[in-house]
């Protein structure tokens, strides 16, 4: 069974650095690329950052370039998100998910359960 | 970057109703779409990939269609369990991979 368990959210001050982690099982881990997406409260998903199953590409949304860094450590079946320099818009839900390929699309069939940012004084 | 635009942003219906989801790109994105549902305190769920695609699991009732700009997802007989919110997502060229605002779907 596939399963995708994130933790590492909490309170943190602006300004401020977290670390995310995503455990991954149930599956290759390193045949899959595997991204971010994050949820502000009650809005809508926001699409983060994605990593090729080497790690050898990266990309971002803009609002967090620079900011952010997505790796993973393929030996230990796991996925980060380090965020730096935390806004309070960077307050979510952040959710880890698998990347699949089929019929030429790429898509997003496991979820993990999220963990939540919140970035206050 | 791809724009994705949803309409409505919400709707009211009944069970047994006929309900369709439009969502527009910015620019074509050939079939590279995907639907997902997502329902309170949840994570999302995949519905739809490659414009028209159903994952296994997902019941026939569910339906996508379009290519290019335009595409649509329709729930043909409303269920219960099927009030939820609905995201439609772009995976075309280089990312980032965006997601379009949402439908939320409510009891009449």
């Amino acid at each position: 069974e596939v399963q995708l368990v994130e933790s590492g959210g909490g309170l943190v001050q602006p300004g401020g650095s977290l670390r995310l982690s995503c455990a991954a099982s149930g599956f290759t881990f390193s045949s899959h690329w595997m991204i971010w997406v994050r949820q502000a409260p009650g809005k809508g998903l926001e699409w983060v950052a994605n990593i090729k199953e080497d790690g050898g590409e990266k990309y971002y949304v803009d609002s967090v370039k620079g900011r952010f860094t997505i790796s993973r450590d393929n030996a230990q079946n796991s996925l980060y998100l380090q965020m730096n320099s935390l806004r309070a818009e960077d307050t979510a839900m952040y959710y880890c998910a698998r990347a699949n390929f089929g019929s030429g699309s790429h898509h997003y069939d496991y979820w993990g359960q999220g963990t939540l940012v919140t970035v206050s004084s | 970057d791809i724009q994705m635009t949803q309409s409505p942003s919400s709707l009211s219906a009944s069970v047994g109703d006929r309900v369709s989801i439009t969502c527009r790109a910015s620019q074509s994105i050939s079939s590279n779409l995907n639907w997902y549902q997502q329902k309170p305190g949840k994570a999302p769920k995949l519905l739809i990939y490659a414009a028209s695609s159903l994952p296994s699991g997902v019941p026939s009732r569910f339906s996508g269609s379009g290519s290019g700009t335009d595409f649509t997802l329709t729930i043909s007989s409303l269920h219960p369990e099927d009030f939820a919110s609905y995201y439609c997502q772009q995976s075309y060229g280089t990312p980032p991979r965006t997601f379009g605002g949402g439908t939320k779907v409510e009891i009449k």
